[in-house]
């Protein structure tokens, strides 16, 4: 199993460019989240999945918008970047969101928003 | 609203010395807490998840506790080796859908 892939790995955008990250688990799993990493912030959730074909806000959805293509395939977009969007986002999932469930990381892509 | 703490943000020790790590968190009505690792430019590694009901979790050299009512879990590492050098984050579950509200991590150094 690959686990929890996310692409790219690393990317640039200038203002106002629009781009599609990508997250994709093979291992099954109803819920799925997406978190951005800043410096001293720890993660913060942008997005989460219970199931496929439902989305719900979380911390910071300001910006970005998500698509749950299907049971393995949880999208996350820029529609307009700013500088403030530069960030590590990681994408996660989890068998079913309860508490008796751990969270599973992909690797992250690196965004940079010049 | 939650927030999770992490204090100190680095620690360095030499190994073979107990690592002690410490998260607090402001609202005891947690589901659950989980442990990550996070090595230099990777994602997170799942290390032990404790749920609410329970008072710790152990795995090798790993021992998690949770002490709901005062706000707090620790993490213990036992005789450190430079191989434990990374960021540990603690991030508490709480509300349907498990979501995870972490703390900022601590570095750990161990030296040779």
């Amino acid at each position: 199993n690959a686990g929890v892939t996310q692409t790219p790995k690393f990317q640039v955008l200038k203002t106002g460019q629009s781009m599609t990250l990508q997250c994709a688990q093979d291992m099954n799993h109803n819920s799925m989240y997406w978190y951005r990493q800043d410096p001293g912030m720890g993660l913060r959730l942008i997005y989460y999945s219970a199931s496929e074909g439902t989305t719900d806000k979380g911390e910071v959805p300001n910006g970005y918008n998500v698509s749950r293509l299907n049971k393995r395939e949880f999208s996350l977009r820029l529609e307009s970047a700013a500088p403030s969007q530069t960030s590590v986002y990681f994408c996660a999932s989890t068998p079913r969101g309860s508490s008796y469930n751990e969270q599973f990381f992909g690797p992250g892509t690196r965004l940079t928003v010049l | 609203k939650q927030e999770v703490t992490q204090i100190p943000a680095a620690l360095s020790v030499p190994e073979g010395e107990n690592l002690v790590l410490n998260c607090s968190f402001t609202d005891s009505a947690i589901y659950n807490l989980q442990w990550f690792r996070q090595d230099p430019g990777k994602g997170l590694t799942s290390l032990l998840l404790i749920q609410s009901s329970q008072r710790e979790q152990t795995s090798g050299r790993l021992n998690a506790s949770l002490d709901k009512s005062s706000g707090r879990s620790t993490l213990y590492i036992a005789a450190s080796q430079p191989g434990d050098s990374a960021t540990y984050l603690c991030a508490v579950g709480k509300a349907a859908g498990n979501k995870l509200t972490f703390g900022g991590g601590t570095r750990v150094l161990v030296k040779p």
